[in-house]
């Protein structure tokens, strides 16, 4: 169980286009659920958690009128990447807790050209 | 702010050796500890999850334990083989309560064959 599907897993768009990324928990329900960011030989870093209902929390220093969160149902949160820059280019991935951990997305390979 | 140290940054080891990966963390309040896998590209394989109040869990040739009052924990890896390379991330919860998790930045291992 605990199955955290995320699309698309590679994107590649233009400076000042926005990107939209959905993450969606398949065989449970996640009020919560967690995005990260992960720069080439980085670790990942928390950007935000998404909250089912109410406004995403950011954690300092991530924009949120540039990372759009939207937790529209207990499946479902997306990630808008707002008028993209080359800065942006990175991997995004969403995590949702399960009854055994943290669950995570395949991930989303962010490019912006 | 809680930290979490990875130690080595990188190990290349032959096939069939036993090996420990190593991970510290400052803030010693956690409710529970994840050892997770990265596939170059991929998303996070969730391996093992301890809670504080275990000090080892186990799957297959998997080994994780969990000192708590020192902020250590291990991952033990028996009988390496080449599918075992990957990256390996320690993560813990950065809050008290059901946050996000706070990641080291792994130990890049290579099992050569």
């Amino acid at each position: 169980g605990a199955v955290v599907s995320q699309h698309p897993s590679w994107v590649i768009c233009k400076s000042g286009t926005s990107v939209k990324i959905e993450c969606r928990s398949l065989d449970f329900q996640a009020t919560t659920m967690f995005w990260y960011r992960q720069f080439p030989k980085q670790s990942l870093m928390l950007m935000a958690t998404s909250n089912e209902g109410s406004k995403a929390t950011y954690e300092q220093g991530v924009e949120k009128d540039k990372f759009l969160i939207n937790h529209a149902s207990l499946t479902l949160s997306t990630l808008t990447v707002t008028s993209a820059h080359p800065e942006d280019s990175s991997f995004y991935i969403c995590s949702a807790w399960g009854v055994r951990g943290a669950f995570f997305g395949q991930g989303t390979r962010l490019t912006v050209v | 702010k809680q930290e979490v140290t990875q130690i080595p940054a990188a190990l290349s080891v032959p096939e069939g050796e036993n090996l420990v990966l190593n991970c510290s963390f400052t803030d010693s309040a956690i409710y529970n500890l994840q050892w997770f896998r990265q596939d170059p590209g991929k998303g996070l394989t969730s391996l093992l999850l301890i809670q504080s109040s275990q000090r080892e869990q186990t799957s297959g040739r998997l080994n994780a334990s969990l000192d708590k009052s020192s902020g250590r924990s291990t991952l033990y890896i028996a009988a390496s083989q080449p599918g075992d390379s990957a990256t390996y991330l320690c993560a813990v919860p950065s809050g008290g309560g059901a946050d996000g998790l706070t990641f080291g930045k792994g130990t890049h291992l290579i099992i050569q064959p």
